[in-house]
């Protein structure tokens, strides 16, 4: 049961920026745990894309940045490309001992 | 070439068991936290169980606890997870993940696809 929110959908023409929150709580982003993305393309395995609130693995690109604050954390995605059409999830750590992911969005480039 | 690869997943009845098979190559299992994380048709991620790098120390979803459990070859390089009264709730693609220290996956297999249903 995913216990961060995320927004179901969100959508931008090409060039465009456009962010993704994730909505968590006191025992998990709130408490201090790290939030963590993932790029899930069709058909396709996630990916690691954002790792530690804000830093970015090796090759992927700087059009993609994290941040974190408090219980939420974004995604923000700018200069959006077509090959950015995916599902993407946050992912972060819960005091009752498991790994909770976001309810997952989709991007869609107009 | 560094990898994930599982396999064992099928059509299973209601009530039946099946085990999950993932494959390492280049790196060691026994030396890395290991996950097994599912994804049901349409649906979003989760998590499901953990085995620690000494194999001793394993945790799992309420979903599944008392139900499936995790666990590892070395000598094979290879982890598991046995479901046994399996669900149609636990139909979904399953995918090994390997964590890194920080509670995240860096790298993640291709996925099997388990179908529970008479």
């Amino acid at each position: 049961q995913s216990v961060l929110t995320q927004p179901p959908s969100v959508s931008g023409a090409p060039g465009q920026r456009v962010t993704i929150s994730c909505t968590g709580s006191s025992s998990n982003i709130g408490a201090g745990y790290d939030v963590h993305w993932y790029q899930q393309l069709p058909g396709t395995a996630p990916k690691l894309l954002i790792y530690g609130n804000s830093n970015r693995p090796s090759g992927v690109p700087d059009r993609f940045s994290g941040s974190k604050s408090g219980t939420s954390a974004s995604l923000a995605i700018t200069g959006l490309q077509a090959e950015d059409e995916a599902d993407y999830y946050c992912q972060s750590y819960d005091s009752s001992l498991s790994y909770v992911f976001g309810t997952g969005t989709k991007v869609t480039v107009l | 070439e560094v990898q994930l690869v599982e396999s064992g997943g099928g059509l299973v009845q209601p009530g039946g068991s099946l085990r999950l098979s993932c494959a390492a190559s280049g790196f060691t299992v026994r030396g890395n936290y290991m996950s097994w994380v599912r994804q049901a048709p349409g649906k979003g991620l989760e998590w499901v169980s953990v085995i620690n790098s000494g194999g001793g120390t394993t945790y799992y979803a309420d979903s599944v606890k008392g139900r499936f459990t995790i666990s590892r070859d070395s000598s094979k390089n290879t982890l598991y997870l046995q479901m046994n009264s399996l669900r149609a709730e636990d139909s979904a693609v399953y995918y090994c993940a390997r964590e890194v220290a920080g509670w995240y996956f860096d790298l993640w297999g291709r996925g099997t696809l388990v179908t529970v249903s008479s």
